[in-house]
């Protein structure tokens, strides 16, 4: 079955601190993975995408890795600001054209 | 701003009206998505759009219509909805296919269904 699951569901820490978000698949044929912040009341905004040859790939202070042996991804949050706080979705493409979504985490940034 | 637009943000209906969700991008985008987002439940595509033909129709039913009349606006008419049917309704646009494309969405619509 082609699904996505995130870990942890929320997450809260201090302004300042790093942080490392999963994401963990069972999509295949895999194409590629993406993922998007989502902020409270927003629509989703896309933070990185990576194909199967890449392993990570980083946006300021957010760097995903993938391993596509293990299925898996994490996205690294460096030095937290209270902007952070949001919702992470992790979205992966299987085959060319299907987009299987996470549930996301919730990231609460507190000063 | 992503440069795609939806209104209304906050919708409240009743299960017997009839109201139609607007969304429109400013970005030279051929594609279009209707998702619902329920509460902690993943993104739930309903509805794509590729140059203005439905290209995919995810079992959505049929209190839900959606129209394209061009490239750059999409409509969801709704109807005799039901309260399960509360949820945020995202609009999405693309160049052409998501796979190779990022998707860029608007605010959503918070809808409730009393």
């Amino acid at each position: 079955k082609n699904q996505v699951e995130q870990s942890p569901q929320s997450l809260i820490i201090l302004e300042g601190k790093n942080c490392t978000l999963q994401c963990n698949y069972t999509v295949s044929p895999f194409s590629n993975l993406r993922w998007y912040k989502q902020d409270t009341g927003r629509g989703p905004v896309s933070l990185t995408i990576m194909t199967f040859s890449e392993n990570t790939k980083s946006n300021g202070r957010y760097t995903a890795t993938l391993d596509a042996d293990t299925k898996q991804s994490s996205l690294h949050i460096t030095a937290s600001q209270l902007s952070d706080s949001a919702s992470y979705i992790c979205v992966v493409t299987r085959n060319t054209d299907k987009l299987i979504f996470g549930t996301g985490t919730r990231l609460q940034v507190f000063p | 701003e992503t440069g795609v637009t939806q209104t209304p943000r906050h919708l409240v209906m009743g299960m017997t009206n009839k109201k139609s969700l607007k969304c429109e991008q400013h970005l030279g985008h051929n594609a279009m998505y209707w998702y619902k987002q329920s509460a902690k439940k993943p993104l739930e595509l309903m509805f794509v759009y590729n140059f203005k033909e439905q290209t995919e129709n995810n079992s959505v039913p049929s209190r839900f219509s959606p129209e394209c009349p061009n490239s750059s606006h999409l409509f969801l008419h709704l109807h005799t909805l039901q309260p399960e049917d509360s949820a945020l309704y995202l609009c999405a646009s693309s160049q052409e296919r998501p796979n190779t494309d990022t998707q860029y969405f608007g605010p959503g619509t918070r809808l409730t269904v009393l």
